[in-house]
């Protein structure tokens, strides 16, 4: 089992729509949690950290529950921009370990 | 204006050649890190450094080596004991190794070794 996971996709969905990605750990010690953003081609970049609160920003909503060790991205009202391929990234504590998955590609057409 | 450069954006290599990417920040973070990004693939840590003078192993070191003579720098040389060395590679520096601290990258360099 990888120790993050998360649905490749792709997602298609149309402009205005909807969609949220999932991403489950394995790690119970895992201390924090990000959500990055990668273009074709382009280096990753930091959409938005995950707090055990819920937080949100602007179309964006990122949920954490630690019980069932998965995080969530929800985007609202997705916009063609949008389109993209959504990196989860996982930190430990206790000494240094990041872990990214693999991406979820998300397509939105006009 | 803050953030990391590397260079060169593509490179190309005969196979059996040692090749060094630049990484240089200037955001005044301790640690960098470099990764390397296959296609359809997560981030594959090679090496990293908390500190100046200082760095270790990531998951796959086997065919890379670096160094941290200056907090700003740490290139990455690619040797030739490295079996697929074709990659994306991309570096990224954080305020720090701890756990609740973000990584910034940089752009990217797109090694092609033939």
């Amino acid at each position: 089992r990888k120790e993050v996971e998360q649905d490749p996709g792709p997602f298609n969905v149309p402009e205005g729509a909807t969609v949220a990605f999932n991403c489950t750990y394995s790690n119970s010690a895992s201390q924090s949690f990000f959500w990055y953003r990668q273009d074709c081609r382009k280096e990753p970049k930091l959409l938005m950290s995950v707090y055990s609160s819920g937080n949100e920003d602007g179309r964006f909503t990122a949920q954490l529950n630690r019980a069932s060790q998965y995080i969530s991205l929800l985007i609202r009202d997705s916009k063609l921009s949008d389109s993209a391929t959504y990196l989860c990234v996982v930190n430990t504590a206790g000494g240094f370990k990041t872990i990214f998955g693999a991406g979820t590609r998300l397509f939105v057409k006009a | 204006d803050g953030g990391i450069t590397q260079s060169p954006k593509y490179l190309f290599r005969k196979e059996g050649q040692n090749v060094t990417l630049s990484c240089e920040q200037n955001l005044n973070h301790d640690a960098m890190y470099w990764y390397r990004q296959d296609p359809g693939q997560g981030l594959r840590l090679i090496y990293y450094s908390q500190i100046v003078n200082d760095f270790q192993k990531g998951d796959i070191a086997e065919g890379y080596s670096v160094s941290r003579e200056k907090k700003e720098s740490f290139p990455l040389t690619v040797t030739s004991a490295q079996k697929n060395p074709t990659a994306f590679y991309l570096c990224a520096s954080s305020m720090s190794t701890g756990a609740t601290y973000e990584q910034y990258f940089g752009p990217g360099t797109r090694l092609t070794v033939t």
